[in-house]
């Protein structure tokens, strides 16, 4: 079965650097999410991206977040400069078509971020 | 977006059917019901959708009465490994599928 597959799964890094997340959605896919989830708290939407814009975002995808799609497979997640408070589980998502009453989201296993 | 409140834990013993019931007042007509799951450490996974009356898949049972303000997920002779996280979600109808997750219900499964 097409899953949607995440790296690396666990990640630590140190305050202020640079951090990929990278995703490789379900092949026939066009909407693609990031999710993300502080340990013990509440899946909270990030953005969502399709046609290689954002679509939406939420109020914590702030200008320390961007997202790419830089060749036809991969969908990344950039922080650019981390914070302690970015430390979560960040889920990537797609699904094929637009409209939530079409069928479901399909979420990755998860990339655990660590920032020391 | 109809916020959702379900019960934040539950108990069952294996080999019972669980129901969990979600309400959600405010939903408007072109809002669809959908439920995940989440086991620790993994991604939510679709469990089911629905708009109104009763859907059924291989895995659980919606029922969404008629004026649709509140829904009942069913899991049939739950297992062990059906402990988890499970979430009630009013999606919307159209436009980008932004899920907002709630704190769900943590279901616990007891041998």
């Amino acid at each position: 079965e097409p899953e949607v597959t995440q790296t690396p799964s666990h990640q630590v890094t140190q305050m202020g650097q640079e951090v990929i997340l990278r995703c490789v959605p379900i092949s026939n896919h066009l909407y693609f999410y990031w999710y993300r989830q502080i340990l013990g708290q509440k899946v909270e939407f990030l953005v969502s991206f399709y046609n290689n814009e954002i679509s939406e975002k939420s109020e914590i995808f702030d200008d320390q977040f961007s997202v790419e799609r830089p060749d036809g497979s991969n969908f990344t997640l950039k922080i650019r400069s981390t914070k302690l408070e970015d430390s979560a589980m960040y889920f990537c998502a797609s699904t094929p078509r637009r409209g939530t009453n079409t069928g479901e989201l399909f979420f990755g296993e998860g990339s655990r971020l660590t920032v020391l | 977006l109809a916020k959702t409140t379900q019960p934040i834990s539950m108990d069952s013993y294996e080999g019972q059917e669980v129901n969990i019931t979600c309400s959600h007042n405010n939903i408007a007509t072109n809002d669809y019901i959908t439920w995940y799951q989440q086991f620790p450490s993994q991604g939510p996974r679709f469990i089911i959708q629905g708009y109104k009356t009763k859907v059924t898949n291989e895995v659980a049972s919606l029922f969404i009465p008629a004026d649709r303000k509140s829904s009942t997920l069913s899991l049939p002779r739950v297992s062990l490994s059906d402990t988890a996280v499970y979430y009630c979600l009013v999606a919307r109808g159209t436009g980008a599928n932004n899920l907002f997750f709630g704190t769900g219900t943590r279901l616990t499964v007891i041998p």
